[in-house]
């Protein structure tokens, strides 16, 4: 069982440069969401998809951007990287987040470093 | 709103004695809550979830939390740690039917288990 699969997992970057992080469920979730962690910040939602055809801003959404592809794929764009962006990004999925008491399932994460 | 305050950024344990991990929450709604674990480099697995049914709550590995609406209080605990229990631990409300596709996730609590 796969559940939530990221591409890549590591990746280092220079500032200016952009880069697509992919992200895919087979689990026929509705709801995905994009995170970044942080040291001693916990999990911040930078965008959601709250079904197919949908996306929001979450907490933390300047630099970023979202392609909710089709129900499977949810991707994150970095436009123009920043160090600032330096994190662990976690892509998660839900039944129907708001409307269930269904936990969100995580991926492994994508280490990005930003010179 | 909702909030999620994780009372203790590091609890140091001796491995075979009691753990306790404090959750303190807020929600306008009837809330879900939730107990992941995440170990190094690695992505947040579940532990159990609260939602509105038994307010002592059972999950993997040991671990159980006690749902007290009083208290606003969803603090997780287990009897005896084992060394595999060192790891990040991070509370998580979500509130059932208010529409908000969120989850609100606590600063984390980071466990270390002695020898």
């Amino acid at each position: 069982n796969a559940g939530v699969t990221q591409t890549p997992k590591f990746q280092v970057l220079k500032t200016g440069q952009s880069m697509t992080l992919q992200c895919a469920q087979d689990m026929n979730h509705n709801s995905m969401y994009w995170y970044r962690q942080d040291p001693g910040m916990g999990l911040r939602l930078i965008y959601y998809s709250a079904s197919e055809g949908t996306t929001d801003k979450g907490e933390v959404p300047n630099g970023y951007n979202v392609s909710r592809l089709n129900k499977r794929e949810f991707s994150l764009r970095l436009e123009s990287a920043a160090p600032s962006q330096t994190s662990v990004y976690f892509c998660a999925s839900t039944t129907r987040g708001g409307y269930s008491n269904q936990p969100q399932h995580f991926g492994d994460g994508t280490r990005l470093s930003i010179l | 709103a909702q909030s999620v305050t994780q009372l203790d950024s590091h609890v140091s344990v001796s491995e075979g004695t009691p753990v306790l991990l404090r959750c303190n929450y807020s929600s306008s709604y009837s809330p879900s809550l939730f107990w992941y674990v995440q170990h190094p480099n690695k992505g947040l697995q579940l532990l159990l979830k609260y939602t509105s049914a038994a307010t002592l709550v059972k999950g993997i590995n040991g671990f159980e939390a006690e749902f007290k609406k009083s208290e606003t209080s969803f603090h997780l605990t287990k009897p005896s740690a084992h060394m595999s229990d060192a790891a990040e631990y991070f509370c998580v409300v979500s509130d059932q039917g208010s529409g908000t596709y969120k989850y609100i996730f606590g600063t984390g609590t980071r466990l270390k288990v002695l020898a």
